[in-house]
């Protein structure tokens, strides 16, 4: 089975401050991770994904098999950040059809 | 380029009604998944369609439907309705059918059962 844990439902930071959102999975497979985002009135969409190994607006992610973890980093968070903050994976093979997520950490930066 | 449209965006319905969603997929993309946001839930996956056929399904009653048109627009149905069917309902398109593919979101249908 496949499962997202966030165990943030909320987090808030002072702006300039370092800030790391938390995402374990489970999953016996290879899994592709996701990080989605949602501002405030907007629609969700993606932040950023593993595979690309990229850095987007300042985030970075490190997907760690070992620890089954995959936690979104920022070093000087930013007031534009306040956000809901989904971590989503897709199972590879039979069942890369659909997206699980987790229950997402809403981000306050504070100025 | 045009993105995931949803309709309508709000609907209130009474117990035991049947709903109809629609959604319009990004232009070129073949894959529309349908997922149910409960308020203080992250989106939960119901069903997938791949090129008009369902590719997927989560753990959801029968009584939740769908079907993808040739021009790859989809619909969800939902007979029976319940009040814990109330929630928003997520439509998001994909250009193919990979593990990596970006999905893209609508703006979602905001449902009450009443």
């Amino acid at each position: 089975a496949q499962r997202v844990t966030q165990p943030e439902k909320l987090l808030s930071v002072f702006k300039g401050a370092p800030v790391e959102l938390k995402c374990n999975y489970s999953y016996s497979g290879s899994p592709e991770l996701f990080w989605y985002v949602q501002y405030s009135r907007q629609r969700l969409q993606l932040l950023l994904r593993h595979i690309s190994r990229e850095s987007i607006k300042g985030f970075t992610a490190d997907l760690n098999k070992g620890e089954t973890s995959f936690h979104l980093k920022k070093p000087f968070a930013q007031e534009e950040d306040s956000a809901m903050y989904y971590c989503a994976l897709k199972g590879s093979g039979g069942s890369n059809y659909k997206l699980t997520f987790g229950k997402g950490t809403l981000l306050t930066v504070n100025p | 380029e045009t993105g995931v449209t949803q309709s309508p965006t709000h609907l209130i319905k009474t117990r035991g009604q049947q709903v109809t969603l629609r959604c319009s997929s990004q232009s070129g993309h073949n894959t529309v998944s349908w997922y149910q946001q409960a308020l203080g839930q992250g989106p939960q996956f119901i069903f997938q369609y791949y090129r008009e056929e369902e590719n997927g399904r989560g753990n959801f009653p029968p009584r939740f439907s769908g079907l993808q048109f040739p021009n790859y627009s989809s619909e969800l149905n939902v007979n029976a309705l319940e009040l814990d069917d109330s929630a928003l309902y997520l439509c998001a398109s994909s250009l193919e059918l990979r593990a990596t593919t970006e999905a893209f979101f609508g703006q979602g249908t905001r449902l009450t059962v009443v």
